[in-house]
């Protein structure tokens, strides 16, 4: 099964501005989930969001974070209030289709950068 | 605190030689552990393991899991150079927790 599609490839912003990140599946699939990796560092997991709503989150993905799915096809991920350390490579990634999944398949990713 | 711990940090290698890189967990509610290859960007999906001492293959690329001793093995047989990359194992539970990888690099 293919992988979900991101958008923008590379996304470059001043500290304090808003960004949103697109995550355009390919096919209906009900589990997607966001990842965040800074440069050299582990891949952290931030939300998780099954039949547009989200299920779990994690201590990063707090006030500043939101995740919606506005068209009942892009899934977003909204920055406010950009920081420095929110410079970070951020993966979608999807569950397979119609079923609760233990598999998921990441999308290329959007590169952030705060200035 | 879940975690993930991979070994070795690091390994080099040449063309041809077989490699086993390592992974210990430690996930409340664990479901299955995952297997990424992670060359420039994405991570890409080689193995799921639920079960323990079923070995997955996959042509050069197999993984065994056993969990009671919470642990698994990525075995890469006669490397090649296109092998180069990160491995990543994660654990999952109602998300992954990913370990730090392993940076292989195979020379001609």
């Amino acid at each position: 099964e293919p992988e979900v599609t991101q958008t923008p490839s590379h996304q470059v912003t001043q500290m304090g501005q808003e960004v949103i990140l697109r995550c355009v599946p390919i096919s209906n699939h009900l589990y997607f989930y966001w990842y965040r990796q800074i440069l050299g560092q582990k891949v952290e997991f931030l939300v998780s969001f099954y039949n547009n709503e989200i299920s779990e989150k994690s201590e990063i993905f707090d006030d500043q974070f939101s995740v919606e799915r506005p068209d009942g096809s892009n899934f977003t991920l909204k920055i406010r209030s950009t920081k420095l350390e929110d410079s970070a490579m951020y993966f979608c990634a999807r569950g397979t289709s119609g079923s609760v999944s233990y598999e998921q398949y990441f999308g290329p990713g959007t590169r952030l950068t705060v200035t | 605190e879940d975690k993930v711990v991979q070994s070795p940090l690091s390994l080099v290698v040449h063309e041809g030689d077989t490699v086993t890189l390592n992974c210990s967990y430690e996930v409340t509610n664990f479901r299955s552990l995952l297997w990424y290859k992670q060359e420039k960007k994405a991570p890409t999906f080689l193995f799921m393991l639920t079960s323990s001492g079923i070995e997955k293959k996959s042509g050069r690329l197999s993984s065994i899991l056993d969990k009671k001793e919470l642990f698994s093995i990525l075995n890469i047989t006669a490397t090649q150079t296109g092998d180069s990359a990160i491995y990543l194992c994660a654990g999952s539970a109602r998300q992954l927790t990913f370990g730090s990888g392993t940076q292989l690099t195979v020379l001609p």
